[in-house]
């Protein structure tokens, strides 16, 4: 596609339902992230994706979070049993190849998730 | 932590004044960057840096780096209301593999 798409773009769910945010990186991007931005606050970064391995997935906070990625394409962030402090705007980016080659990477608007 | 700081946190100018921000970090980088970022959601990249630079030019936009000073500063030439945002530094940082560790950020408003 032409830029990262996300989806939902607002989610609205009660404390201990689980969530799956989705991310549809650029077409042909091979390296895909996950961040989290709390509010007025910076990115966090919870996982990054080659292909469909997960070579760094250091950040994700908890075993409540997991993520996945098929086809080397459309990746899947799931949240378990939410919690309210998991409110925050998850953002899919996407790359060419890896960015500590210098490569740009492109933000989808974000997936912004409340937890009531 | 090997985040970036951003400083000031906050800054507010008149259009046509030119603003600067500027960005610490603690460890050896590959390359820095600068984002900005409307509204709290998406991010735009602006410019990259690499380690081995000490200054790139894009537009109105004029990026340092002083790698002996582990800092950065983004200077926004001319400003236009239109500049207002948040704007990032994030850096790549040697051994870091492809994560890129981001600053807390800069919120600009530009007023007219």
């Amino acid at each position: 596609g032409a830029g990262v798409s996300q989806s939902p773009s607002n989610k609205v769910t009660e404390k201990g339902k689980d969530v799956e945010l989705r991310c549809d990186p650029i077409s042909g991007h091979t390296a895909l992230y996950w961040y989290r931005q709390s509010l007025g606050q910076g990115l966090e970064f919870l996982i990054y994706f080659q292909g469909n391995s997960a070579p760094d997935k250091s950040g994700l906070p908890s075993d409540r979070f997991s993520a996945e990625r098929t086809g080397g394409s459309v990746s899947t962030l799931t949240i378990q049993r939410t919690q309210q402090e998991d409110s925050a705007v998850y953002l899919c980016a996407s790359s060419l190849v890896g960015q500590a080659l210098g490569n740009t990477i492109y933000f989808g608007e974000g997936s912004w998730l409340t937890v009531v | 932590s090997q985040q970036g700081e951003e400083d000031p946190q906050a800054l507010s100018i008149q259009e046509g004044e030119n603003a600067t921000m500027n960005c610490s970090y603690k460890t050896s980088i590959n390359n820095l960057q600068w984002y900005r970022q409307n509204s709290g959601r998406g991010l735009v990249h602006l410019i990259l840096i690499r380690s081995n630079e000490r200054e790139k030019h894009s537009g109105r936009l004029r990026v340092t780096l002083d790698t002996s000073k582990k800092s950065s500063s983004l200077l926004i030439t001319a400003s236009r209301a239109a500049d207002t945002a948040s704007y990032f530094c994030a850096t790549s940082f040697t051994g870091g593999g492809n994560k890129l560790t981001f600053g807390t950020g800069t919120q600009l408003k530009v007023e007219l």
